[in-house]
């Protein structure tokens, strides 16, 4: 989930297991939606998004689900490795404009325990 | 390619001083970006351009410009710190309207 104050949210789980990491979006009328990986010390990486006409997309490892009845979108990384230990932020895209102006949520701390 | 680079990787101000913050993209980019990330806030939006020549305010524009003389390059200038601008900078790009943003990998400020 989002992070409220100072502290990230946090997410602990034994290597191999599977993580599902959540957010809430604030616009039910976003049409884009990207979910970053941001290790210590290192700037926000790309790792797979999702338009509004689809619900579920799935690339190597990863999968976002999107629900926007309720405005929730979620990444599951399956076997999680210690490679995956980020912070794990979504951003959404509102509609219109021509400036593709991002808002982005604040973050979840994953753990991976060896 | 090498993505989106960012310099320098850190620096420390005395307040009233000035910088510049220099981003590079090599992917022949139209949009570029400069945000600020603060501890427990999200990536926030200080100002943007839409294509060489172009800048636009974003949502914390004050006491910060930028300029977007090249299409590859976007810089962004602190005329005079202030201890409130101790954060660390991102720059991004994307293709185009829709698309995702790539992230240069930060420079961290401290100003004192």
């Amino acid at each position: 989930g989002e992070s409220v104050g100072l502290h990230l949210p946090t997410l602990s789980v034994q290597e191999g297991d599977n993580s599902i990491i959540n957010c809430a979006y604030s616009n039910s009328a976003s049409d884009y939606f990207i979910w970053y990986k941001q290790e210590s010390g290192k700037g926000p990486q790309f790792i797979i998004d999702i338009r509004s006409n689809m619900d579920k997309r799935q690339g190597q490892r990863v999968t976002v689900l999107l629900n926007k009845t309720v405005k929730h979108l979620s990444l599951q990384i399956a076997a999680t490795q210690p490679g995956d230990s980020a912070v794990y932020f979504c951003a959404e895209k509102p509609p219109g404009g021509a400036t593709n102006k991002l808002i982005f949520g604040t973050g979840t701390l994953l753990a991976v325990q060896p | 390619n090498a993505g989106v680079t960012q310099t320098p990787k850190f620096r420390v101000l005395k307040t009233g001083q000035s910088m510049t913050l220099l981003c590079a993209q090599d992917m022949n980019h139209e949009y570029m970006y400069w945000y600020r990330q603060d501890p427990g806030m999200g990536l926030r939006l200080i100002h943007y351009s839409v294509g060489e020549g172009t800048t636009a305010k974003g949502e914390v524009p004050d006491g910060y410009n930028v300029s977007r003389l090249k299409k590859q390059n976007f810089l962004l200038g602190l005329e005079s710190a202030a201890p409130s601008q101790t954060s660390v900078y991102f720059c991004a790009s994307s293709v185009a309207v829709g698309e995702t943003q790539y992230f240069g990998p930060g420079t961290r400020l401290l100003v004192l």
